[in-house]
């Protein structure tokens, strides 16, 4: 069975602090892995799709990068903007496979 | 840029009641889906929907149906509403099932609340 695990549940950073949000999976075969953002109220807006080990993606202050059981998404010097729920999922190789998803990490930035 | 619209935004149910979620999608996509959001857990497929014409069980299934009403709508139905399905819906669509670069477009979600 697919499993995602994101960490910590919650972080608090002020602003300018870099940080890191973590994602640990296990899957049978990857076919990707998603980085998704969730503003209170709103539905998960798409941010990265990694598919393969040493993958890197930016963008503005995000970088996603992806291991054999991890993922990162790395944010640098944050603003409050920044604020949100982020998600994690990975869809594993296989016919009509599906997302699985974490339970997210709520991200809040202070002035 | 509507992208995936639902509808409605708020509902408030009584139990036992039925409705039905509309879903709309303005992207040319094959494939979409229903998700229900909970505290503490993380988004749970109900039902989703290949292609026009074929709908399949996701993970959360009992007490939902669903209809690919055509390749731009996929509705969401309570059919007798129990306060286990209190929670957001989201709708969700993707150019194909399965695949690489196959991304999910989210709609803004549908808070319902059964008493």
């Amino acid at each position: 069975e697919d499993q995602v695990t994101q960490s910590p549940e919650a972080l608090r950073l002020q602003e300018g602090e870099s940080s890191s949000l973590n994602c640990s999976y296990t899957v049978s075969g990857l076919r990707g892995l998603f980085w998704y953002r969730q503003d209170p109220g709103k539905g998960p807006e798409f941010l990265f799709t990694l598919y393969s080990a040493g993958e890197e993606k930016e963008k503005e202050r995000l970088k996603a990068t992806l291991t054999k059981k991890e993922s990162f998404l790395h944010i640098t010097a944050p603003k409050p903007e920044d604020s949100a729920t982020y998600l994690c999922a990975v869809q594993a190789t296989g016919a009509n496979s599906k997302l699985t998803f974490g339970k997210g990490i709520t991200l809040s930035v202070r002035p | 840029n509507a992208g995936v619209t639902q509808t409605p935004k708020f509902q408030v149910l009584k139990t036992g009641q039925s409705m039905t979620l509309q879903c709309a999608q303005d992207m040319n996509h094959n494939s979409m889906y229903w998700y229900r959001q909970d505290p503490g857990m993380g988004l749970r497929l109900i039902y989703y929907s290949a292609s026009e014409g074929t709908t399949d069980k996701g993970e959360v299934p009992n007490g939902y149906n669903v209809s690919r009403l055509n390749k731009r709508e996929f509705s969401l139905r309570l059919e007798s509403a129990a306060p286990s399905q209190t929670s957001v819906y989201f709708c969700a669509s993707s150019e194909y099932p399965s695949g690489a670069g196959n991304t999910i477009y989210f709609g803004e979600g549908s808070w319902l609340t059964v008493v």
